[in-house]
């Protein structure tokens, strides 16, 4: 089946600008993760839903950074005002059970580059 | 001192050899542990969970020690497809997974 899907791929913007980063978890998945993951480190966790509700959202550098997910399915991170400090890798994963500790199942990412 | 702590390497082995990487953990209350792999500029995807009694998968064993806080890895009859980078990864509770920042292994012919 499918499996997590990111869009978009790659992302330049200037500094200043919004950027909207969309994730398509696999389908019937309860859970969702955000993840930041800079060159040579491990993902750095950033929030967390189960369906829609958004239920730990203290990894979130700052108020520039806010998700959602609506119907808890498709969820979007924004993050507003970016700075050159944000260029990272932004990767979610999907996870079926809601449960904590269960495996994670990661999109491709989008490389953000803010100019 | 961050909360899972990796050698990031890289170990540099031949084809056939035995290698074997540690991660360090600093919250007790930790839960869950695993394994992840990670190809150059690909996701990240689970390689195992790690038990607390040890387990094996294949050519692949994993070991918990609670008391001393600590996880490893050992892989046997090293492949050229075992080069990539391994996560270590730890769950505390509640929704946070916290990730190592990974030790890289080439493996050589």
């Amino acid at each position: 089946g499918a499996g997590v899907s990111q869009s978009p791929r790659y992302k330049v913007t200037k500094r200043g600008q919004d950027v909207a980063l969309r994730c398509d978890p696999i389908s019937g998945h309860v859970s969702l993760y955000w993840y930041r993951q800079a060159l040579g480190q491990g993902p750095e966790f950033l929030t967390y839903f189960n369906y829609e509700a958004q239920q730990d959202k203290s990894g979130l550098p700052n108020d520039r950074f806010s998700a959602e997910r609506p119907e808890g399915s498709i969820s979007t991170l924004t993050i507003q005002r970016t700075e050159q400090r944000d260029s990272a890798m932004y990767r979610c994963a999907s996870a079926p059970s809601g449960q904590g500790g269960e495996t994670q199942y990661f999109g491709p990412g989008t490389r953000l580059l803010v100019l | 001192r961050k909360e899972v702590e990796q050698d990031p390497g890289p170990f540099n082995v031949p084809e056939g050899a035995t290698v074997a990487f540690n991660c360090t953990y600093s919250n007790s209350a930790s839960q869950s542990f695993f394994w992840y792999r990670q190809d150059c500029r690909k996701e990240p995807k689970l390689l195992m969970s790690v038990y607390s009694s040890g387990n094996e998968d294949g050519r692949f064993t994993a070991q918990l020690n609670r008391a001393s806080q600590y996880i490893s890895l050992l892989i046997r009859d090293s492949k050229l497809s075992d080069s990539a980078t391994y996560l270590c990864v730890v769950y505390r509770g509640g929704f946070k997974t916290i990730f190592g920042a990974g030790t890289r292994l080439f493996v050589k012919a």
